[in-house]
């Protein structure tokens, strides 16, 4: 069966820090990997996806990027991070369908 | 509609009381329609897929509705228990989604039970 980790589950960092999320699958190949976060009260918003090694795809503009070096595995990363990073971040996956998919645990990110 | 959309906002109700919330997407080059139930600091769960027009699905007290024609779809929850409490999101799934399984989510209906 197929399994989705993320880590860490809880994150503090101040202002200006650098960030790195890790996402990885098991139990799958090739899957579709997805990074999205829910801010303070707002709804769920897609950050990036990917379906393939080295192809990344952002959907909106921001201070985060996203890296995909290995088939399973995907990186959402910061430079410098600003309060407005802080939130709720799910990476997700699906077999290359739209009828399907799955959810990480999640990171809770606070920015002070 | 461009986006989806979901009403209420937020609904308070009582214990045993049954309830039901909207969500509204685009009509057009739909795909699939999904339902999450999405509890604070969890892994959305998967509740319902809906690809069909008029499709009707069911899970325990929860079901939902489907008309792609018109773009909306209704979850329906009978008899509401204190664990039912949630955040309810939809997610449309449009053309062009097909090879990126990308879905676009509503803001989500927040429901909260009262013993």
């Amino acid at each position: 069966s197929q399994t989705i980790h993320q880590w860490p589950a809880t994150l503090v960092q101040p202002v200006g820090s650098p960030l790195s999320l890790e996402c990885t699958v098991e139990g799958t190949s090739n899957p579709n990997l997805y990074w999205y976060r829910q801010a303070a009260g707002r709804g769920l918003q897609l950050l990036f996806y990917s379906v393939g090694i080295g192809q990344i795809s952002s959907e909106v503009p921001q201070n985060l990027s996203a890296s995909r070096p290995q088939d399973r595995q995907f990186i959402l990363s910061s430079k410098k991070l600003l309060l407005s990073d802080s939130g709720f971040y799910l990476c997700a996956w699906n077999p290359g369908t739209v009828y399907e998919q799955y959810f990480g645990p999640g990171t809770r990110l606070t920015v002070t | 509609i461009l986006n989806v959309e979901q009403s209420p906002q937020s609904l308070h109700v009582q214990e045993g009381d049954s309830t039901n919330f909207t969500c509204s997407f685009p009509s057009s080059n739909f795909y699939a329609l999904h339902w999450y139930r999405w509890e604070t600091a969890k892994s959305p769960e998967a509740l319902f897929v809906m690809t069909l027009n008029g499709d009707e699905k069911k899970k325990g007290r929860i079901s939902a509705t489907l008309n792609t024609k018109e773009g909306y779809s209704y979850l329906y929850i009978k008899g509401s228990q204190p664990e039912d409490s949630a955040t309810y999101l939809c997610a449309s799934a449009r053309g062009g989604s097909s090879n990126t399984g990308k879905l676009i989510f509503g803001q989500g209906t927040t429901l909260q039970v009262k013993p």
